[in-house]
């Protein structure tokens, strides 16, 4: 199992240029996450999936969207780059059900964007 | 969700116990306690959760006071390794949608030689 992974690890845009990060788990999970995290701030919410089809928004939603064509992706888009838009991005997925394991978050190692 | 309060930094002498607090004051009953941590440029990791009893497993342990209102997540032997952000979330248990995790800024942990 790689559990979950992104791609790409780095990059560097230029102001309105656009970008899609891709995040892929193999574990088989119904939930879907992506997060960014900026210096001396936690993890905030951009947008999330439940399903195969569905996506929602989080916290910080502006500026971005996702979409969930395959189970095991979620994609989130830049459409247009602005330079506060620099930061770590992070994917994570969970399980869906009652059982313990559904309330734990796997984490991907993160990408690391920044717009000039 | 409820908000929680963790204090921004801590050290702790490698070997000893680290004990870090957590304050969720208006933790309701059917709200459980989560504890996250995030190393350097990594992705967070999971480490305990619990709702009113104390709780134990292979990383840590996580003690819940009696009214609920705070909690410490202890590290038995801290190690070098220990060193990270930690994170207390305060969340309900949804099993049927993708209620999404809080994560605050956390605790910043140094394990000192």
């Amino acid at each position: 199992n790689a559990g979950v992974t992104q791609t790409p690890k780095f990059r560097v845009l230029k102001t309105g240029q656009s970008m899609t990060l891709l995040c892929a788990q193999d574990m088989n999970h119904e939930y879907m996450y992506w997060y960014r995290q900026d210096p001396g701030m936690g993890l905030r919410l951009i947008h999330y999936s439940v399903g195969e089809g569905t996506t929602a928004k989080g916290e910080v939603p502006d500026g971005y969207n996702v979409s969930r064509l395959k189970k095991q992706n979620f994609l989130l888009g830049l459409e247009s780059a602005a330079p506060s838009q620099t930061s770590v991005y992070f994917c994570a997925s969970r399980p869906s059900g009652s059982r313990i394991s559904a309330d734990t978050q796997y984490f991907g190692p993160g990408t690391r964007l920044t717009v000039l | 969700d409820a908000k929680t309060t963790q204090p921004p930094s801590m050290d702790c002498a490698e070997g000893r116990a680290a004990n870090l607090p957590c304050n969720h004051s208006t933790i309701s009953g059917n709200e459980y306690v989560y504890w996250y941590r995030q190393i350097h440029s990594q992705g967070p990791q999971y480490i305990i959760h619990g709702l009113k009893n104390n709780e134990t497993n292979e990383m840590a342990s996580l003690i819940i006071t009696e009214d609920r209102k705070s909690s410490t997540l202890i590290l038995p032997h801290a190690t070098l390794r220990d060193t990270a952000v930690y994170y207390c979330i305060v969340r309900v248990r949804e099993t049927n949608t993708g209620n999404q995790f809080y994560f605050g800024t956390g605790t910043s942990l140094t394990v000192i030689p």
